[in-house]
């Protein structure tokens, strides 16, 4: 079936890089998605891939997409404690839905 | 300014109440969904919208119910049938296309059944 998988928790200290990484299980996704929750708060649209692209960079953040091994990563370069949050992936399922992982739990020391 | 509004941001009920969440968008999407969110876990989708008038159950529907009378517009009831109310309840809308699913969240609104 369908299935988004993520590690759960990540530690970095301030200025460091992170790299949060996803696995999938659709090989016909064609749009996957990295977002982004602070405590209490909905779900922010950080950035997406199309499955043409082995890469895409915006600013601190570089996403890595590898079809072959269903593989996504965010790297968050320079990370500030402002960065401290829950990552999601999400891939588009064959049947049109969006399938979330169970979310990366990032933690920023100064 | 364009967004997802949900209302209130936290809400208190008595077992055995229904209560309605509400939801509306001012970004012209015609796809609207509500998710379930809780502690340390994903997004579990209850119920989605594609058009006005039209709407489908996601995959933890039971105890919820919905309508799409407007676009901008997609409350969610929870009814006393939902054993496990209390959760965080998101609000998300998007433009729907084949192979795409961008969807754009709403700040969400915490239940408590107390």
């Amino acid at each position: 079936g369908e299935d988004v998988e993520q590690s759960l928790f990540l530690s970095v200290r301030e200025g460091d890089s992170s790299v949060i990484n996803c696995t999938y299980t659709d090989s016909s996704s064609t749009y996957l998605y990295w977002y982004k929750q602070e405590p209490g708060a909905g779900l922010q649209l950080l950035t997406y891939i199309f499955s043409n692209m082995d890469m895409k960079q915006d600013q601190r953040l570089t996403v890595l997409l590898n079809k072959k091994d269903k593989h996504l990563s965010l790297r968050i370069a320079d990370t500030q404690t402002g960065d401290s949050a829950i990552y999601f992936c999400a891939e588009v399922s064959n049947t049109g839905k969006l399938i979330f992982g169970q979310g990366t739990t990032l933690q920023v020391k100064p | 300014d364009g967004g997802i509004t949900q209302s209130p941001k936290y809400l208190f009920r008595k077992e055995g109440q229904n209560v309605t969440l509400s939801c509306e968008q001012n970004l012209n999407h015609d796809a609207m969904y509500w998710y379930r969110q809780d502690p340390g876990q994903g997004l579990r989708l209850i119920y989605y919208s594609q058009i006005v008038n039209d709407f489908q159950k996601g995959d933890i529907a039971e105890g919820y119910s919905v309508s799409r009378e407007k676009k901008e517009s997609f409350p969610l009831t929870v009814t006393s049938a939902q054993k496990n109310p209390t959760a965080f309840y998101l609000c998300a809308s998007g433009v729907a296309a084949p192979g795409e699913d961008t969807q754009y969240f709403g700040p969400g609104t915490r239940l408590t059944v107390l």
